[in-house]
């Protein structure tokens, strides 16, 4: 079965520069999450969007932005990137009804030097 | 959003049963209980979630506790491959949409030989 698949898999930006990460959903998958995953840390939320609008944000810096597109994937993009941007960065899909499974992609692991 | 605790961390012998507890005492009417793990360097993985009934599947069986206020999750059999961060979350299913999930500390699992 297909599964959400995020590009690229690692990225390394070097710091005050922008980055941009892809996730491509699920198929018929109407539901995007952003999370972003610290060294030795739990994953925490930043934002989601339910066809194509902004449905939830959590603890998403300014300096970042994100948004759906007709075709459903999303990108996260990322400016005046810091040393504390390093991560693992998570999308995930999901389908209604609600409490539908989230389905995770295997992440973007993002290095700022 | 409604908290669990869950024990840091867990050990079991391979072929045996796991029971993984989960207090969420402030657990809401409408809140579902959703089970995810995390192996190493992969995105989270959902496992099982439910209501107010037990629930199997494949994966495992989550068993409610009459007043909501915890669960467990049982997996039947550990193999070394279940070696993982299990979360245990609460899950708005109020609104009708899709809701995010929040992680909090996870239980760390071993499995040994």
């Amino acid at each position: 079965a297909a599964g959400v698949i995020q590009s690229p898999r690692h990225l390394i930006k070097e710091k005050r520069e922008t980055a941009t990460l892809k996730c491509y959903p699920i198929p018929r998958h109407d539901t995007v999450y952003w999370y972003q995953q610290g060294p030795g840390q739990d994953p925490q939320f930043l934002i989601s969007f339910y066809e194509k609008m902004q449905s939830d944000k959590g603890s998403i810096p300014d300096r970042f932005s994100a948004q759906q597109f007709s075709d459903y994937h999303s990108e996260l993009n990322m400016s005046s990137l810091e040393l504390g941007d390093s991560a693992l960065y998570f999308c995930a899909s999901s389908s209604n009804p609600e409490n539908s499974p989230l389905h995770f992609g295997n992440g973007t692991r993002l290095t700022v030097t | 959003d409604a908290k669990t605790t869950q024990p840091n961390s867990m050990e079991s012998n391979e072929e045996e049963p796991v029971h993984l507890p989960c207090n969420h005492s402030t657990i809401s009417g409408t809140d579902y209980i959703h089970w995810y793990r995390q192996l190493p360097s992969q995105g989270p993985e959902y496992v099982i979630h439910g209501l107010t009934s037990n629930v199997n599947n494949r994966m495992a069986s989550l068993a409610i506790a009459e007043d909501r206020k915890s669960s467990t999750l049982i997996l039947h059999r550990a193999t070394l491959r279940d070696a993982a961060v299990y979360y245990c979350i609460l899950r708005d299913g109020s609104d009708g949409t899709a809701s995010k999930l929040t992680f909090g500390t996870g239980t760390r699992l071993q499995v040994t030989l």
